[in-house]
């Protein structure tokens, strides 16, 4: 089964309005979760990389202030796109690491969320 | 900076062809890789993870080689189906980083 959920799959929303999406790992703890951008056909583009009780480290262009991360507990870590615009749309997969042994992990995805701004 | 590269970046095979997708990388100083698998719209699920301590791993139909030295990893799919239908995706962890390459869209005709 899913070892990261993601919520929602699919939203559609208006032009304007913020929306959220969570990310849980289910049975592990991570204190590092990563959010993608994926537009068709290419492939991931790291935005942000999220740490548990501090400030997320965004990529080079990424509008932190557009992307709003917080990263509350161990086990969540959310994505809200502010005053979200057409341009927006796309779709949005997070990921966590389970450390396997010292500094290696193996990432587990969510099943994405598709945004489609009107 | 870490640069993966896969090839090819399209493939179409008919049901029961054993295939190879390639995945290479400039920067050897890896700490693991992982081929994904991707279906349309949906998430990636992981397929199997090297360590860079090992050569290859096996899961049922799907074998991964990796070559740290030359910046080289395989991904060898035997006796291949209509549901192996997929992007396939491979990405290198690298300092605290990971770099996927732009994956391999591969179709299995019946």
């Amino acid at each position: 089964g899913a070892v990261v959920s993601q919520h929602p799959s699919w939203v559609i929303c208006k032009s304007g309005t913020s929306v959220k999406i969570e990310c849980r790992s289910l049975d592990f703890q991570a204190t590092t979760m990563f959010w993608y951008r994926q537009f068709p056909k290419q492939s991931l583009m790291l935005m942000a990389t999220s740490n548990e009780g501090s400030k997320a480290t965004y990529e080079q262009g990424v509008e932190k202030d557009k992307f709003l991360i917080n990263h509350a507990s161990l086990t969540l870590s959310t994505l809200t796109v502010t005053s979200a615009h057409p341009e927006d749309s796309s779709f949005y997969i997070c990921s966590a690491p389970r450390v396997l042994t010292g500094n290696t992990g193996e990432l587990f995805f969510g099943e994405g969320s598709r945004l489609t701004v009107l | 900076k870490q640069e993966v590269t896969q090839i090819p970046a399209a493939l179409s095979v008919p049901e029961g062809e054993n295939l190879v997708l390639n995945c290479s990388f400039t920067d050897s100083a890896i700490y693991n890789l992982q081929w994904f698998r991707q279906d349309p719209g949906k998430g990636l699920t992981s397929l199997l993870l090297i360590q860079s301590s090992q050569r290859e791993q096996t899961s049922g139909r799907l074998n991964a080689s990796l070559d740290k030295s030359s910046g080289r990893s395989t991904l060898y799919i035997a006796a291949s189906q209509p549901g192996d239908s997929a992007t396939y995706l491979c990405a290198v962890l690298s300092g605290s980083r990971l770099t996927f390459g732009e994956g391999t869209q591969l179709t299995v005709n019946p």
